[in-house]
């Protein structure tokens, strides 16, 4: 079945810099990969996804891109702000898009 | 609209005991999902459902049991509790589409902390 790997388990950034969270996935036939945003005490919530038919997607500080052939893909956050401290998870579909599957998590801390 | 709704937010249970975690949602979503959160595990898949009165398993699905009467409602039961059952629930929903769409953004709701003595 699809395992997914998430890398680093912790990331300390000052406000400004750039954060790079990397995952790896085992199952060739996933298509989906979504990253999830989670602050404390909530939900997570979906803040960037991306197919496999595509090689990178930008929202705004947002990045994500894939490597299809490697199977991984990372999430690009650039000009950090305190805000984006959070814990972030990468997740890969199972079964069409009916499951995911999520890494264990990055806890991003972006000090002042 | 609300979103998704978890009741209740916080319980302590003692082992053997039973309780139900009820999971609401008014965006009248078909998909909805039970997850487990521990520190290092991230989010694992207990037990979905893709429609009223359908229900599937997930990967940890040992321990519970679910039910879909209802489209807005999916309940995660714990029949007997264990202490390997402390964790945060959260719930998901996920709306279909036609033929060729696809919507896979799922919504989560604020979780319920359990805690099992």
């Amino acid at each position: 079945g699809e395992n997914v790997e998430q890398h680093p388990s912790t990331l300390s950034v000052q406000e400004g810099d750039s954060a790079v969270i990397k995952c790896t996935y085992s199952d060739s036939a996933s298509n989906y990969f979504p990253w999830y945003k989670q602050e404390l005490g909530k939900g997570p919530q979906l803040i960037i996804d991306i197919r496999s038919n595509v090689g990178e997607k930008k929202d705004q500080r947002i990045a994500v891109t894939l490597n299809k052939t490697a199977k991984h893909f990372s999430l690009h956050i650039t000009e950090t702000q305190p805000e984006d401290s959070a814990v972030y998870f990468c997740a890969a579909n199972k079964g069409g898009f009916q499951k995911l599957v999520f890494g264990t998590g990055t806890r991003l801390l972006v000090s002042p | 609209n609300a979103g998704v709704t978890q009741t209740p937010k916080f319980r302590v249970l003692k082992t053997g005991q039973s309780m139900t975690l009820l999971c609401a949602q008014d965006m009248n979503h078909e998909y909805m999902y039970w997850y487990r959160q521990d520190p290092g595990m991230g989010l694992r898949l207990i037990h979905y459902s893709v429609g009223e009165g359908t229900t599937a398993k997930g990967e940890v699905p040992d321990g519970y049991n679910v039910s879909r009467l209802k489209k807005q409602n999916f309940l995660l039961g714990l029949e007997s509790a264990a202490p390997s059952q402390t964790s945060v629930y959260f719930c998901a929903s996920r709306k279909t589409g036609a033929v060729g769409i696809s919507y896979n953004e799922q919504f989560f709701g604020p979780g319920t902390r359990l805690t099992v003595l």
